[in-house]
């Protein structure tokens, strides 16, 4: 069965610093990866996602993240952090297509500090 | 706007009971997902249906159930009510294919 560890549960970054929220996925193929943020009372948006091909995908808002097949890691990453970056990040796989929904991990929760 | 619509956004009810959740997908979305998300399960895939059949399973209680009809919209009903299931409900909606799910913002349902 297929997971998702997202380690850290909160994460405090100044704004304008650079940030890295990290995903260990386990999935017996080539996973469909994805990223999504919930900001309070809100839905979850998409941020990027990872099919195949160029290993590094570029996302809205500034985000980007690399796909490590040898260390099974998805980690989110952005240069330079904004006040309305506060929010929760999902990082979630999938068996393609689709199907059978997609495996969230925990979350985490990411503070922006002035 | 993800384009996906639920309602109620809140419902309050006792144990016991059984409410409906209804879901409208984005226009041309053929695929809806439920999902439950909890502070201490996390974001929990329920079901998930196509074009009016169900497709996959995930961990749905037996007291829960779904469906969705021929205009697409899809209903997710959860009967004998326990003070667990409270909970934040997510409807999704896809294309079928390799793609992203458009969240509706959610059911939050509090039972008393």
């Amino acid at each position: 069965a297929q997971s998702v560890t997202q380690p850290d549960i909160h994460i405090t970054v100044s704004e304008g610093a650079s940030l890295e929220l990290r995903c260990n996925y386990s999935y017996g193929a080539t996973p469909y990866l994805f990223w999504y943020v919930q900001s309070p009372g809100q839905g979850l948006q998409l941020l990027l996602k990872y099919f195949s091909g160029d290993t590094l995908v570029q996302g809205i808002k500034g985000f980007e993240a690399e796909f490590k097949r040898s260390q099974s890691s998805f980690n989110l990453r952005k240069p330079s952090v904004h006040w309305s970056d506060a929010a929760e990040y999902f990082c979630a796989v999938g068996a393609g297509g689709g199907a059978d929904g997609l495996t969230f991990g925990k979350g985490t929760h990411l503070i922006i500090q002035p | 706007d993800s384009g996906v619509t639920q309602t109620p956004k809140h419902l309050i009810t006792a144990t016991g009971q059984r409410v409906t959740l209804r879901c409208s997908p984005r226009s041309g979305d053929l695929s809806v997902y439920w999902y439950q998300q909890s502070l201490d399960q996390g974001l929990q895939f329920l079901i998930q249906y196509y074009n009016g059949e169900e497709r996959a399973k995930g961990n749905i209680l037996e007291r829960f159930s779904a469906q969705q009809f021929p205009d697409l919209h899809s209903e997710l009903n959860l009967s004998s009510l326990e003070l667990g299931d409270s909970a934040l409900y997510f409807c999704a909606s896809s294309m079928f294919g390799p793609g992203e799910l458009f969240f509706g913002e959610g059911s939050r349902l509090t039972v008393l």
